[in-house]
């Protein structure tokens, strides 16, 4: 079937910078994209999601951008903190209720 | 804050073995689901269950495996004769509806170990 993936596996930041995490996916029918953070041991957590009819939405520190032309999204972290460190999947929601998952990058955050 | 419980959170068992994994999902949630993460690996779905049947299904999820909700509270995924290869971390979630969103809900997981 078709995949979500990453383009990097491991991402290095100096605490206080700016994040970026990337991630492409196939389905140009996906109609709903979330961003989890999994912390060693522990199961994926909800961090930001966005739909299609949108191309950017913001959280507390987060920022999601959807880019469909050519099916990118991207998770921005600002201020990146210690606590930040831990494993980004982005998942993306076929047509119906299915969710894939990519294969994850993992933050480490340089006190 | 409502969240997804899991049992066991370490199972180890000889292959052949059946096993049962069992979540709690959160009350009003109304759409339930398996995934599993091999060790370092991506989270992979496996199942979802939906008006007390299963919706949707992935060739993971083949004859050995079966979820079940046998009351208002529970969900479970049973394997009948557990192999080497599944070993993994098995990840119940929920979601309800609610203006549009389908945020899944996880549990903590339950490792699961084959010998």
């Amino acid at each position: 079937g078709e995949s979500v993936g990453l383009h990097l596996p491991t991402l290095s930041v100096q605490e206080g910078d700016n994040s970026i995490i990337n991630c492409a996916y196939s389905n140009s029918a996906s109609d709903y994209f979330i961003w989890y953070k999994q912390e060693s041991g522990k199961g994926p957590q909800f961090i930001i999601d966005i739909r299609s009819n949108m191309d950017k939405r913001q959280g507390q520190r987060v920022t999601v951008l959807l880019n469909k032309t050519v099916k990118h999204l991207s998770l921005q972290i600002a201020a990146t903190q210690p606590g930040d460190s831990a494993v980004y999947f982005c998942a993306e929601q076929y047509p119906g209720n299915q969710f894939y998952f990519g294969t994850g990058t993992s933050l480490t955050v340089i006190p | 804050e409502p969240e997804v419980t899991q049992t066991p959170s370490h199972q180890v068992t000889q292959m052949g073995q059946e096993v049962i994994l069992r979540c709690v999902p959160i009350s009003n949630h109304l759409y339930f689901y398996w995934y599993r993460q091999i060790l370092g690996q991506k989270v992979e779905f496996l199942v979802s269950f939906y008006n007390n049947e299963i919706s949707e299904k992935s060739e993971i999820f083949d004859d050995q495996f079966s979820v079940e909700r046998p009351d208002g509270s529970n969900f479970t995924l049973k394997i009948r004769s557990t192999k080497l290869e599944d070993s993994a971390m098995y990840f119940c979630a929920s979601s309800g509806r609610s203006s549009g969103a389908n945020v899944l809900t996880f549990g903590a997981g339950s490792r699961l170990t084959v010998l």
